[in-house]
């Protein structure tokens, strides 16, 4: 099973700031790695498919990038609808699919 | 577009069973595997079973195998999770999710999501 390690656990930034979150993988994933947004009280909302593609509707200030094991999430200039918690997933090797524990960007 | 609505979630007592509902449009559903994630409350994503796009192969976490059996109806465009001997570990918010192509990878990954169902799982 591939472990998914994110960093940090939580990220206090202002808006307008620019937020890097990291994900690590414990295998080798090549470039299958997925980011998703989610919200207080809703479902997850996919970002960020094969490390670094917009999924569609995702606005710019969204990129992703890495690739084997290490790999980041970075929004540019953040929007006060962007503070939320954001999961890391590998499809690399499966069974099981699975996510990282989770990074919550918070207000600073 | 696609649309994802989960149902059937509710309260149930140790040891009991439920099956949740995911009704899916918007899509050509007997084309996509499916996915089930679930969240506990405050905790993160855990993957709990996929099924082939014409139901010949199912996967499931180490957590749920034996008790927990992923379905689907292609022609109603409903896919299924039954739940037996269900445990409090088992209380979270039920998702279901439809596969997706990256063609530049050659890998499968979770693109659409419902908005969820609640178990909770007490007595």
């Amino acid at each position: 099973e591939i472990l998914m390690t994110q960093s940090p656990a939580t990220l206090s930034v202002s808006p307008g700031e620019r937020a890097t979150l990291s994900c690590r993988a414990s295998h080798i994933i090549s470039m299958k790695l997925a980011w998703f947004q989610q919200k207080p009280g809703q479902a997850p909302k996919l970002l960020i498919y094969g490390a670094s593609t917009r999924a569609t509707g995702v606005p710019a200030r969204f990129s992703g990038s890495g690739s084997g094991t290490e790999f980041t999430l970075t929004i540019s200039s953040l929007q006060s609808e962007d503070f939320a918690v954001y999961y890391c997933q590998q499809y690399e090797e499966w069974p099981p699919w699975t996510f990282g524990q989770g990074t919550k960007v918070e207000i600073k | 577009q696609v649309q994802l609505v989960e149902s059937g979630g509710t309260v149930v007592q140790p040891g009991g069973s439920l099956r949740l509902s995911c009704a899916a449009s918007g899509f050509s559903f007997s084309s996509y595997g499916m996915h089930w994630v679930r969240q506990a409350p405050g905790k993160g994503l855990d993957w709990v079973a996929f099924i082939r796009s014409d139901g010949t192969i199912e996967f499931y976490a180490a957590s749920v195998r034996g008790r927990f059996t992923v379905s689907r109806d292609n022609s109603k465009n409903i896919l299924y999770l039954q739940m037996n001997s269900l445990r409090n570990e088992d209380t979270a918010v039920y998702y279901c999710a439809k596969d997706e192509s990256d063609r530049n990878s050659g890998g499968w990954y979770l693109d659409s999501w419902g908005q969820g169902s609640l178990v909770t799982v007490s007595s």
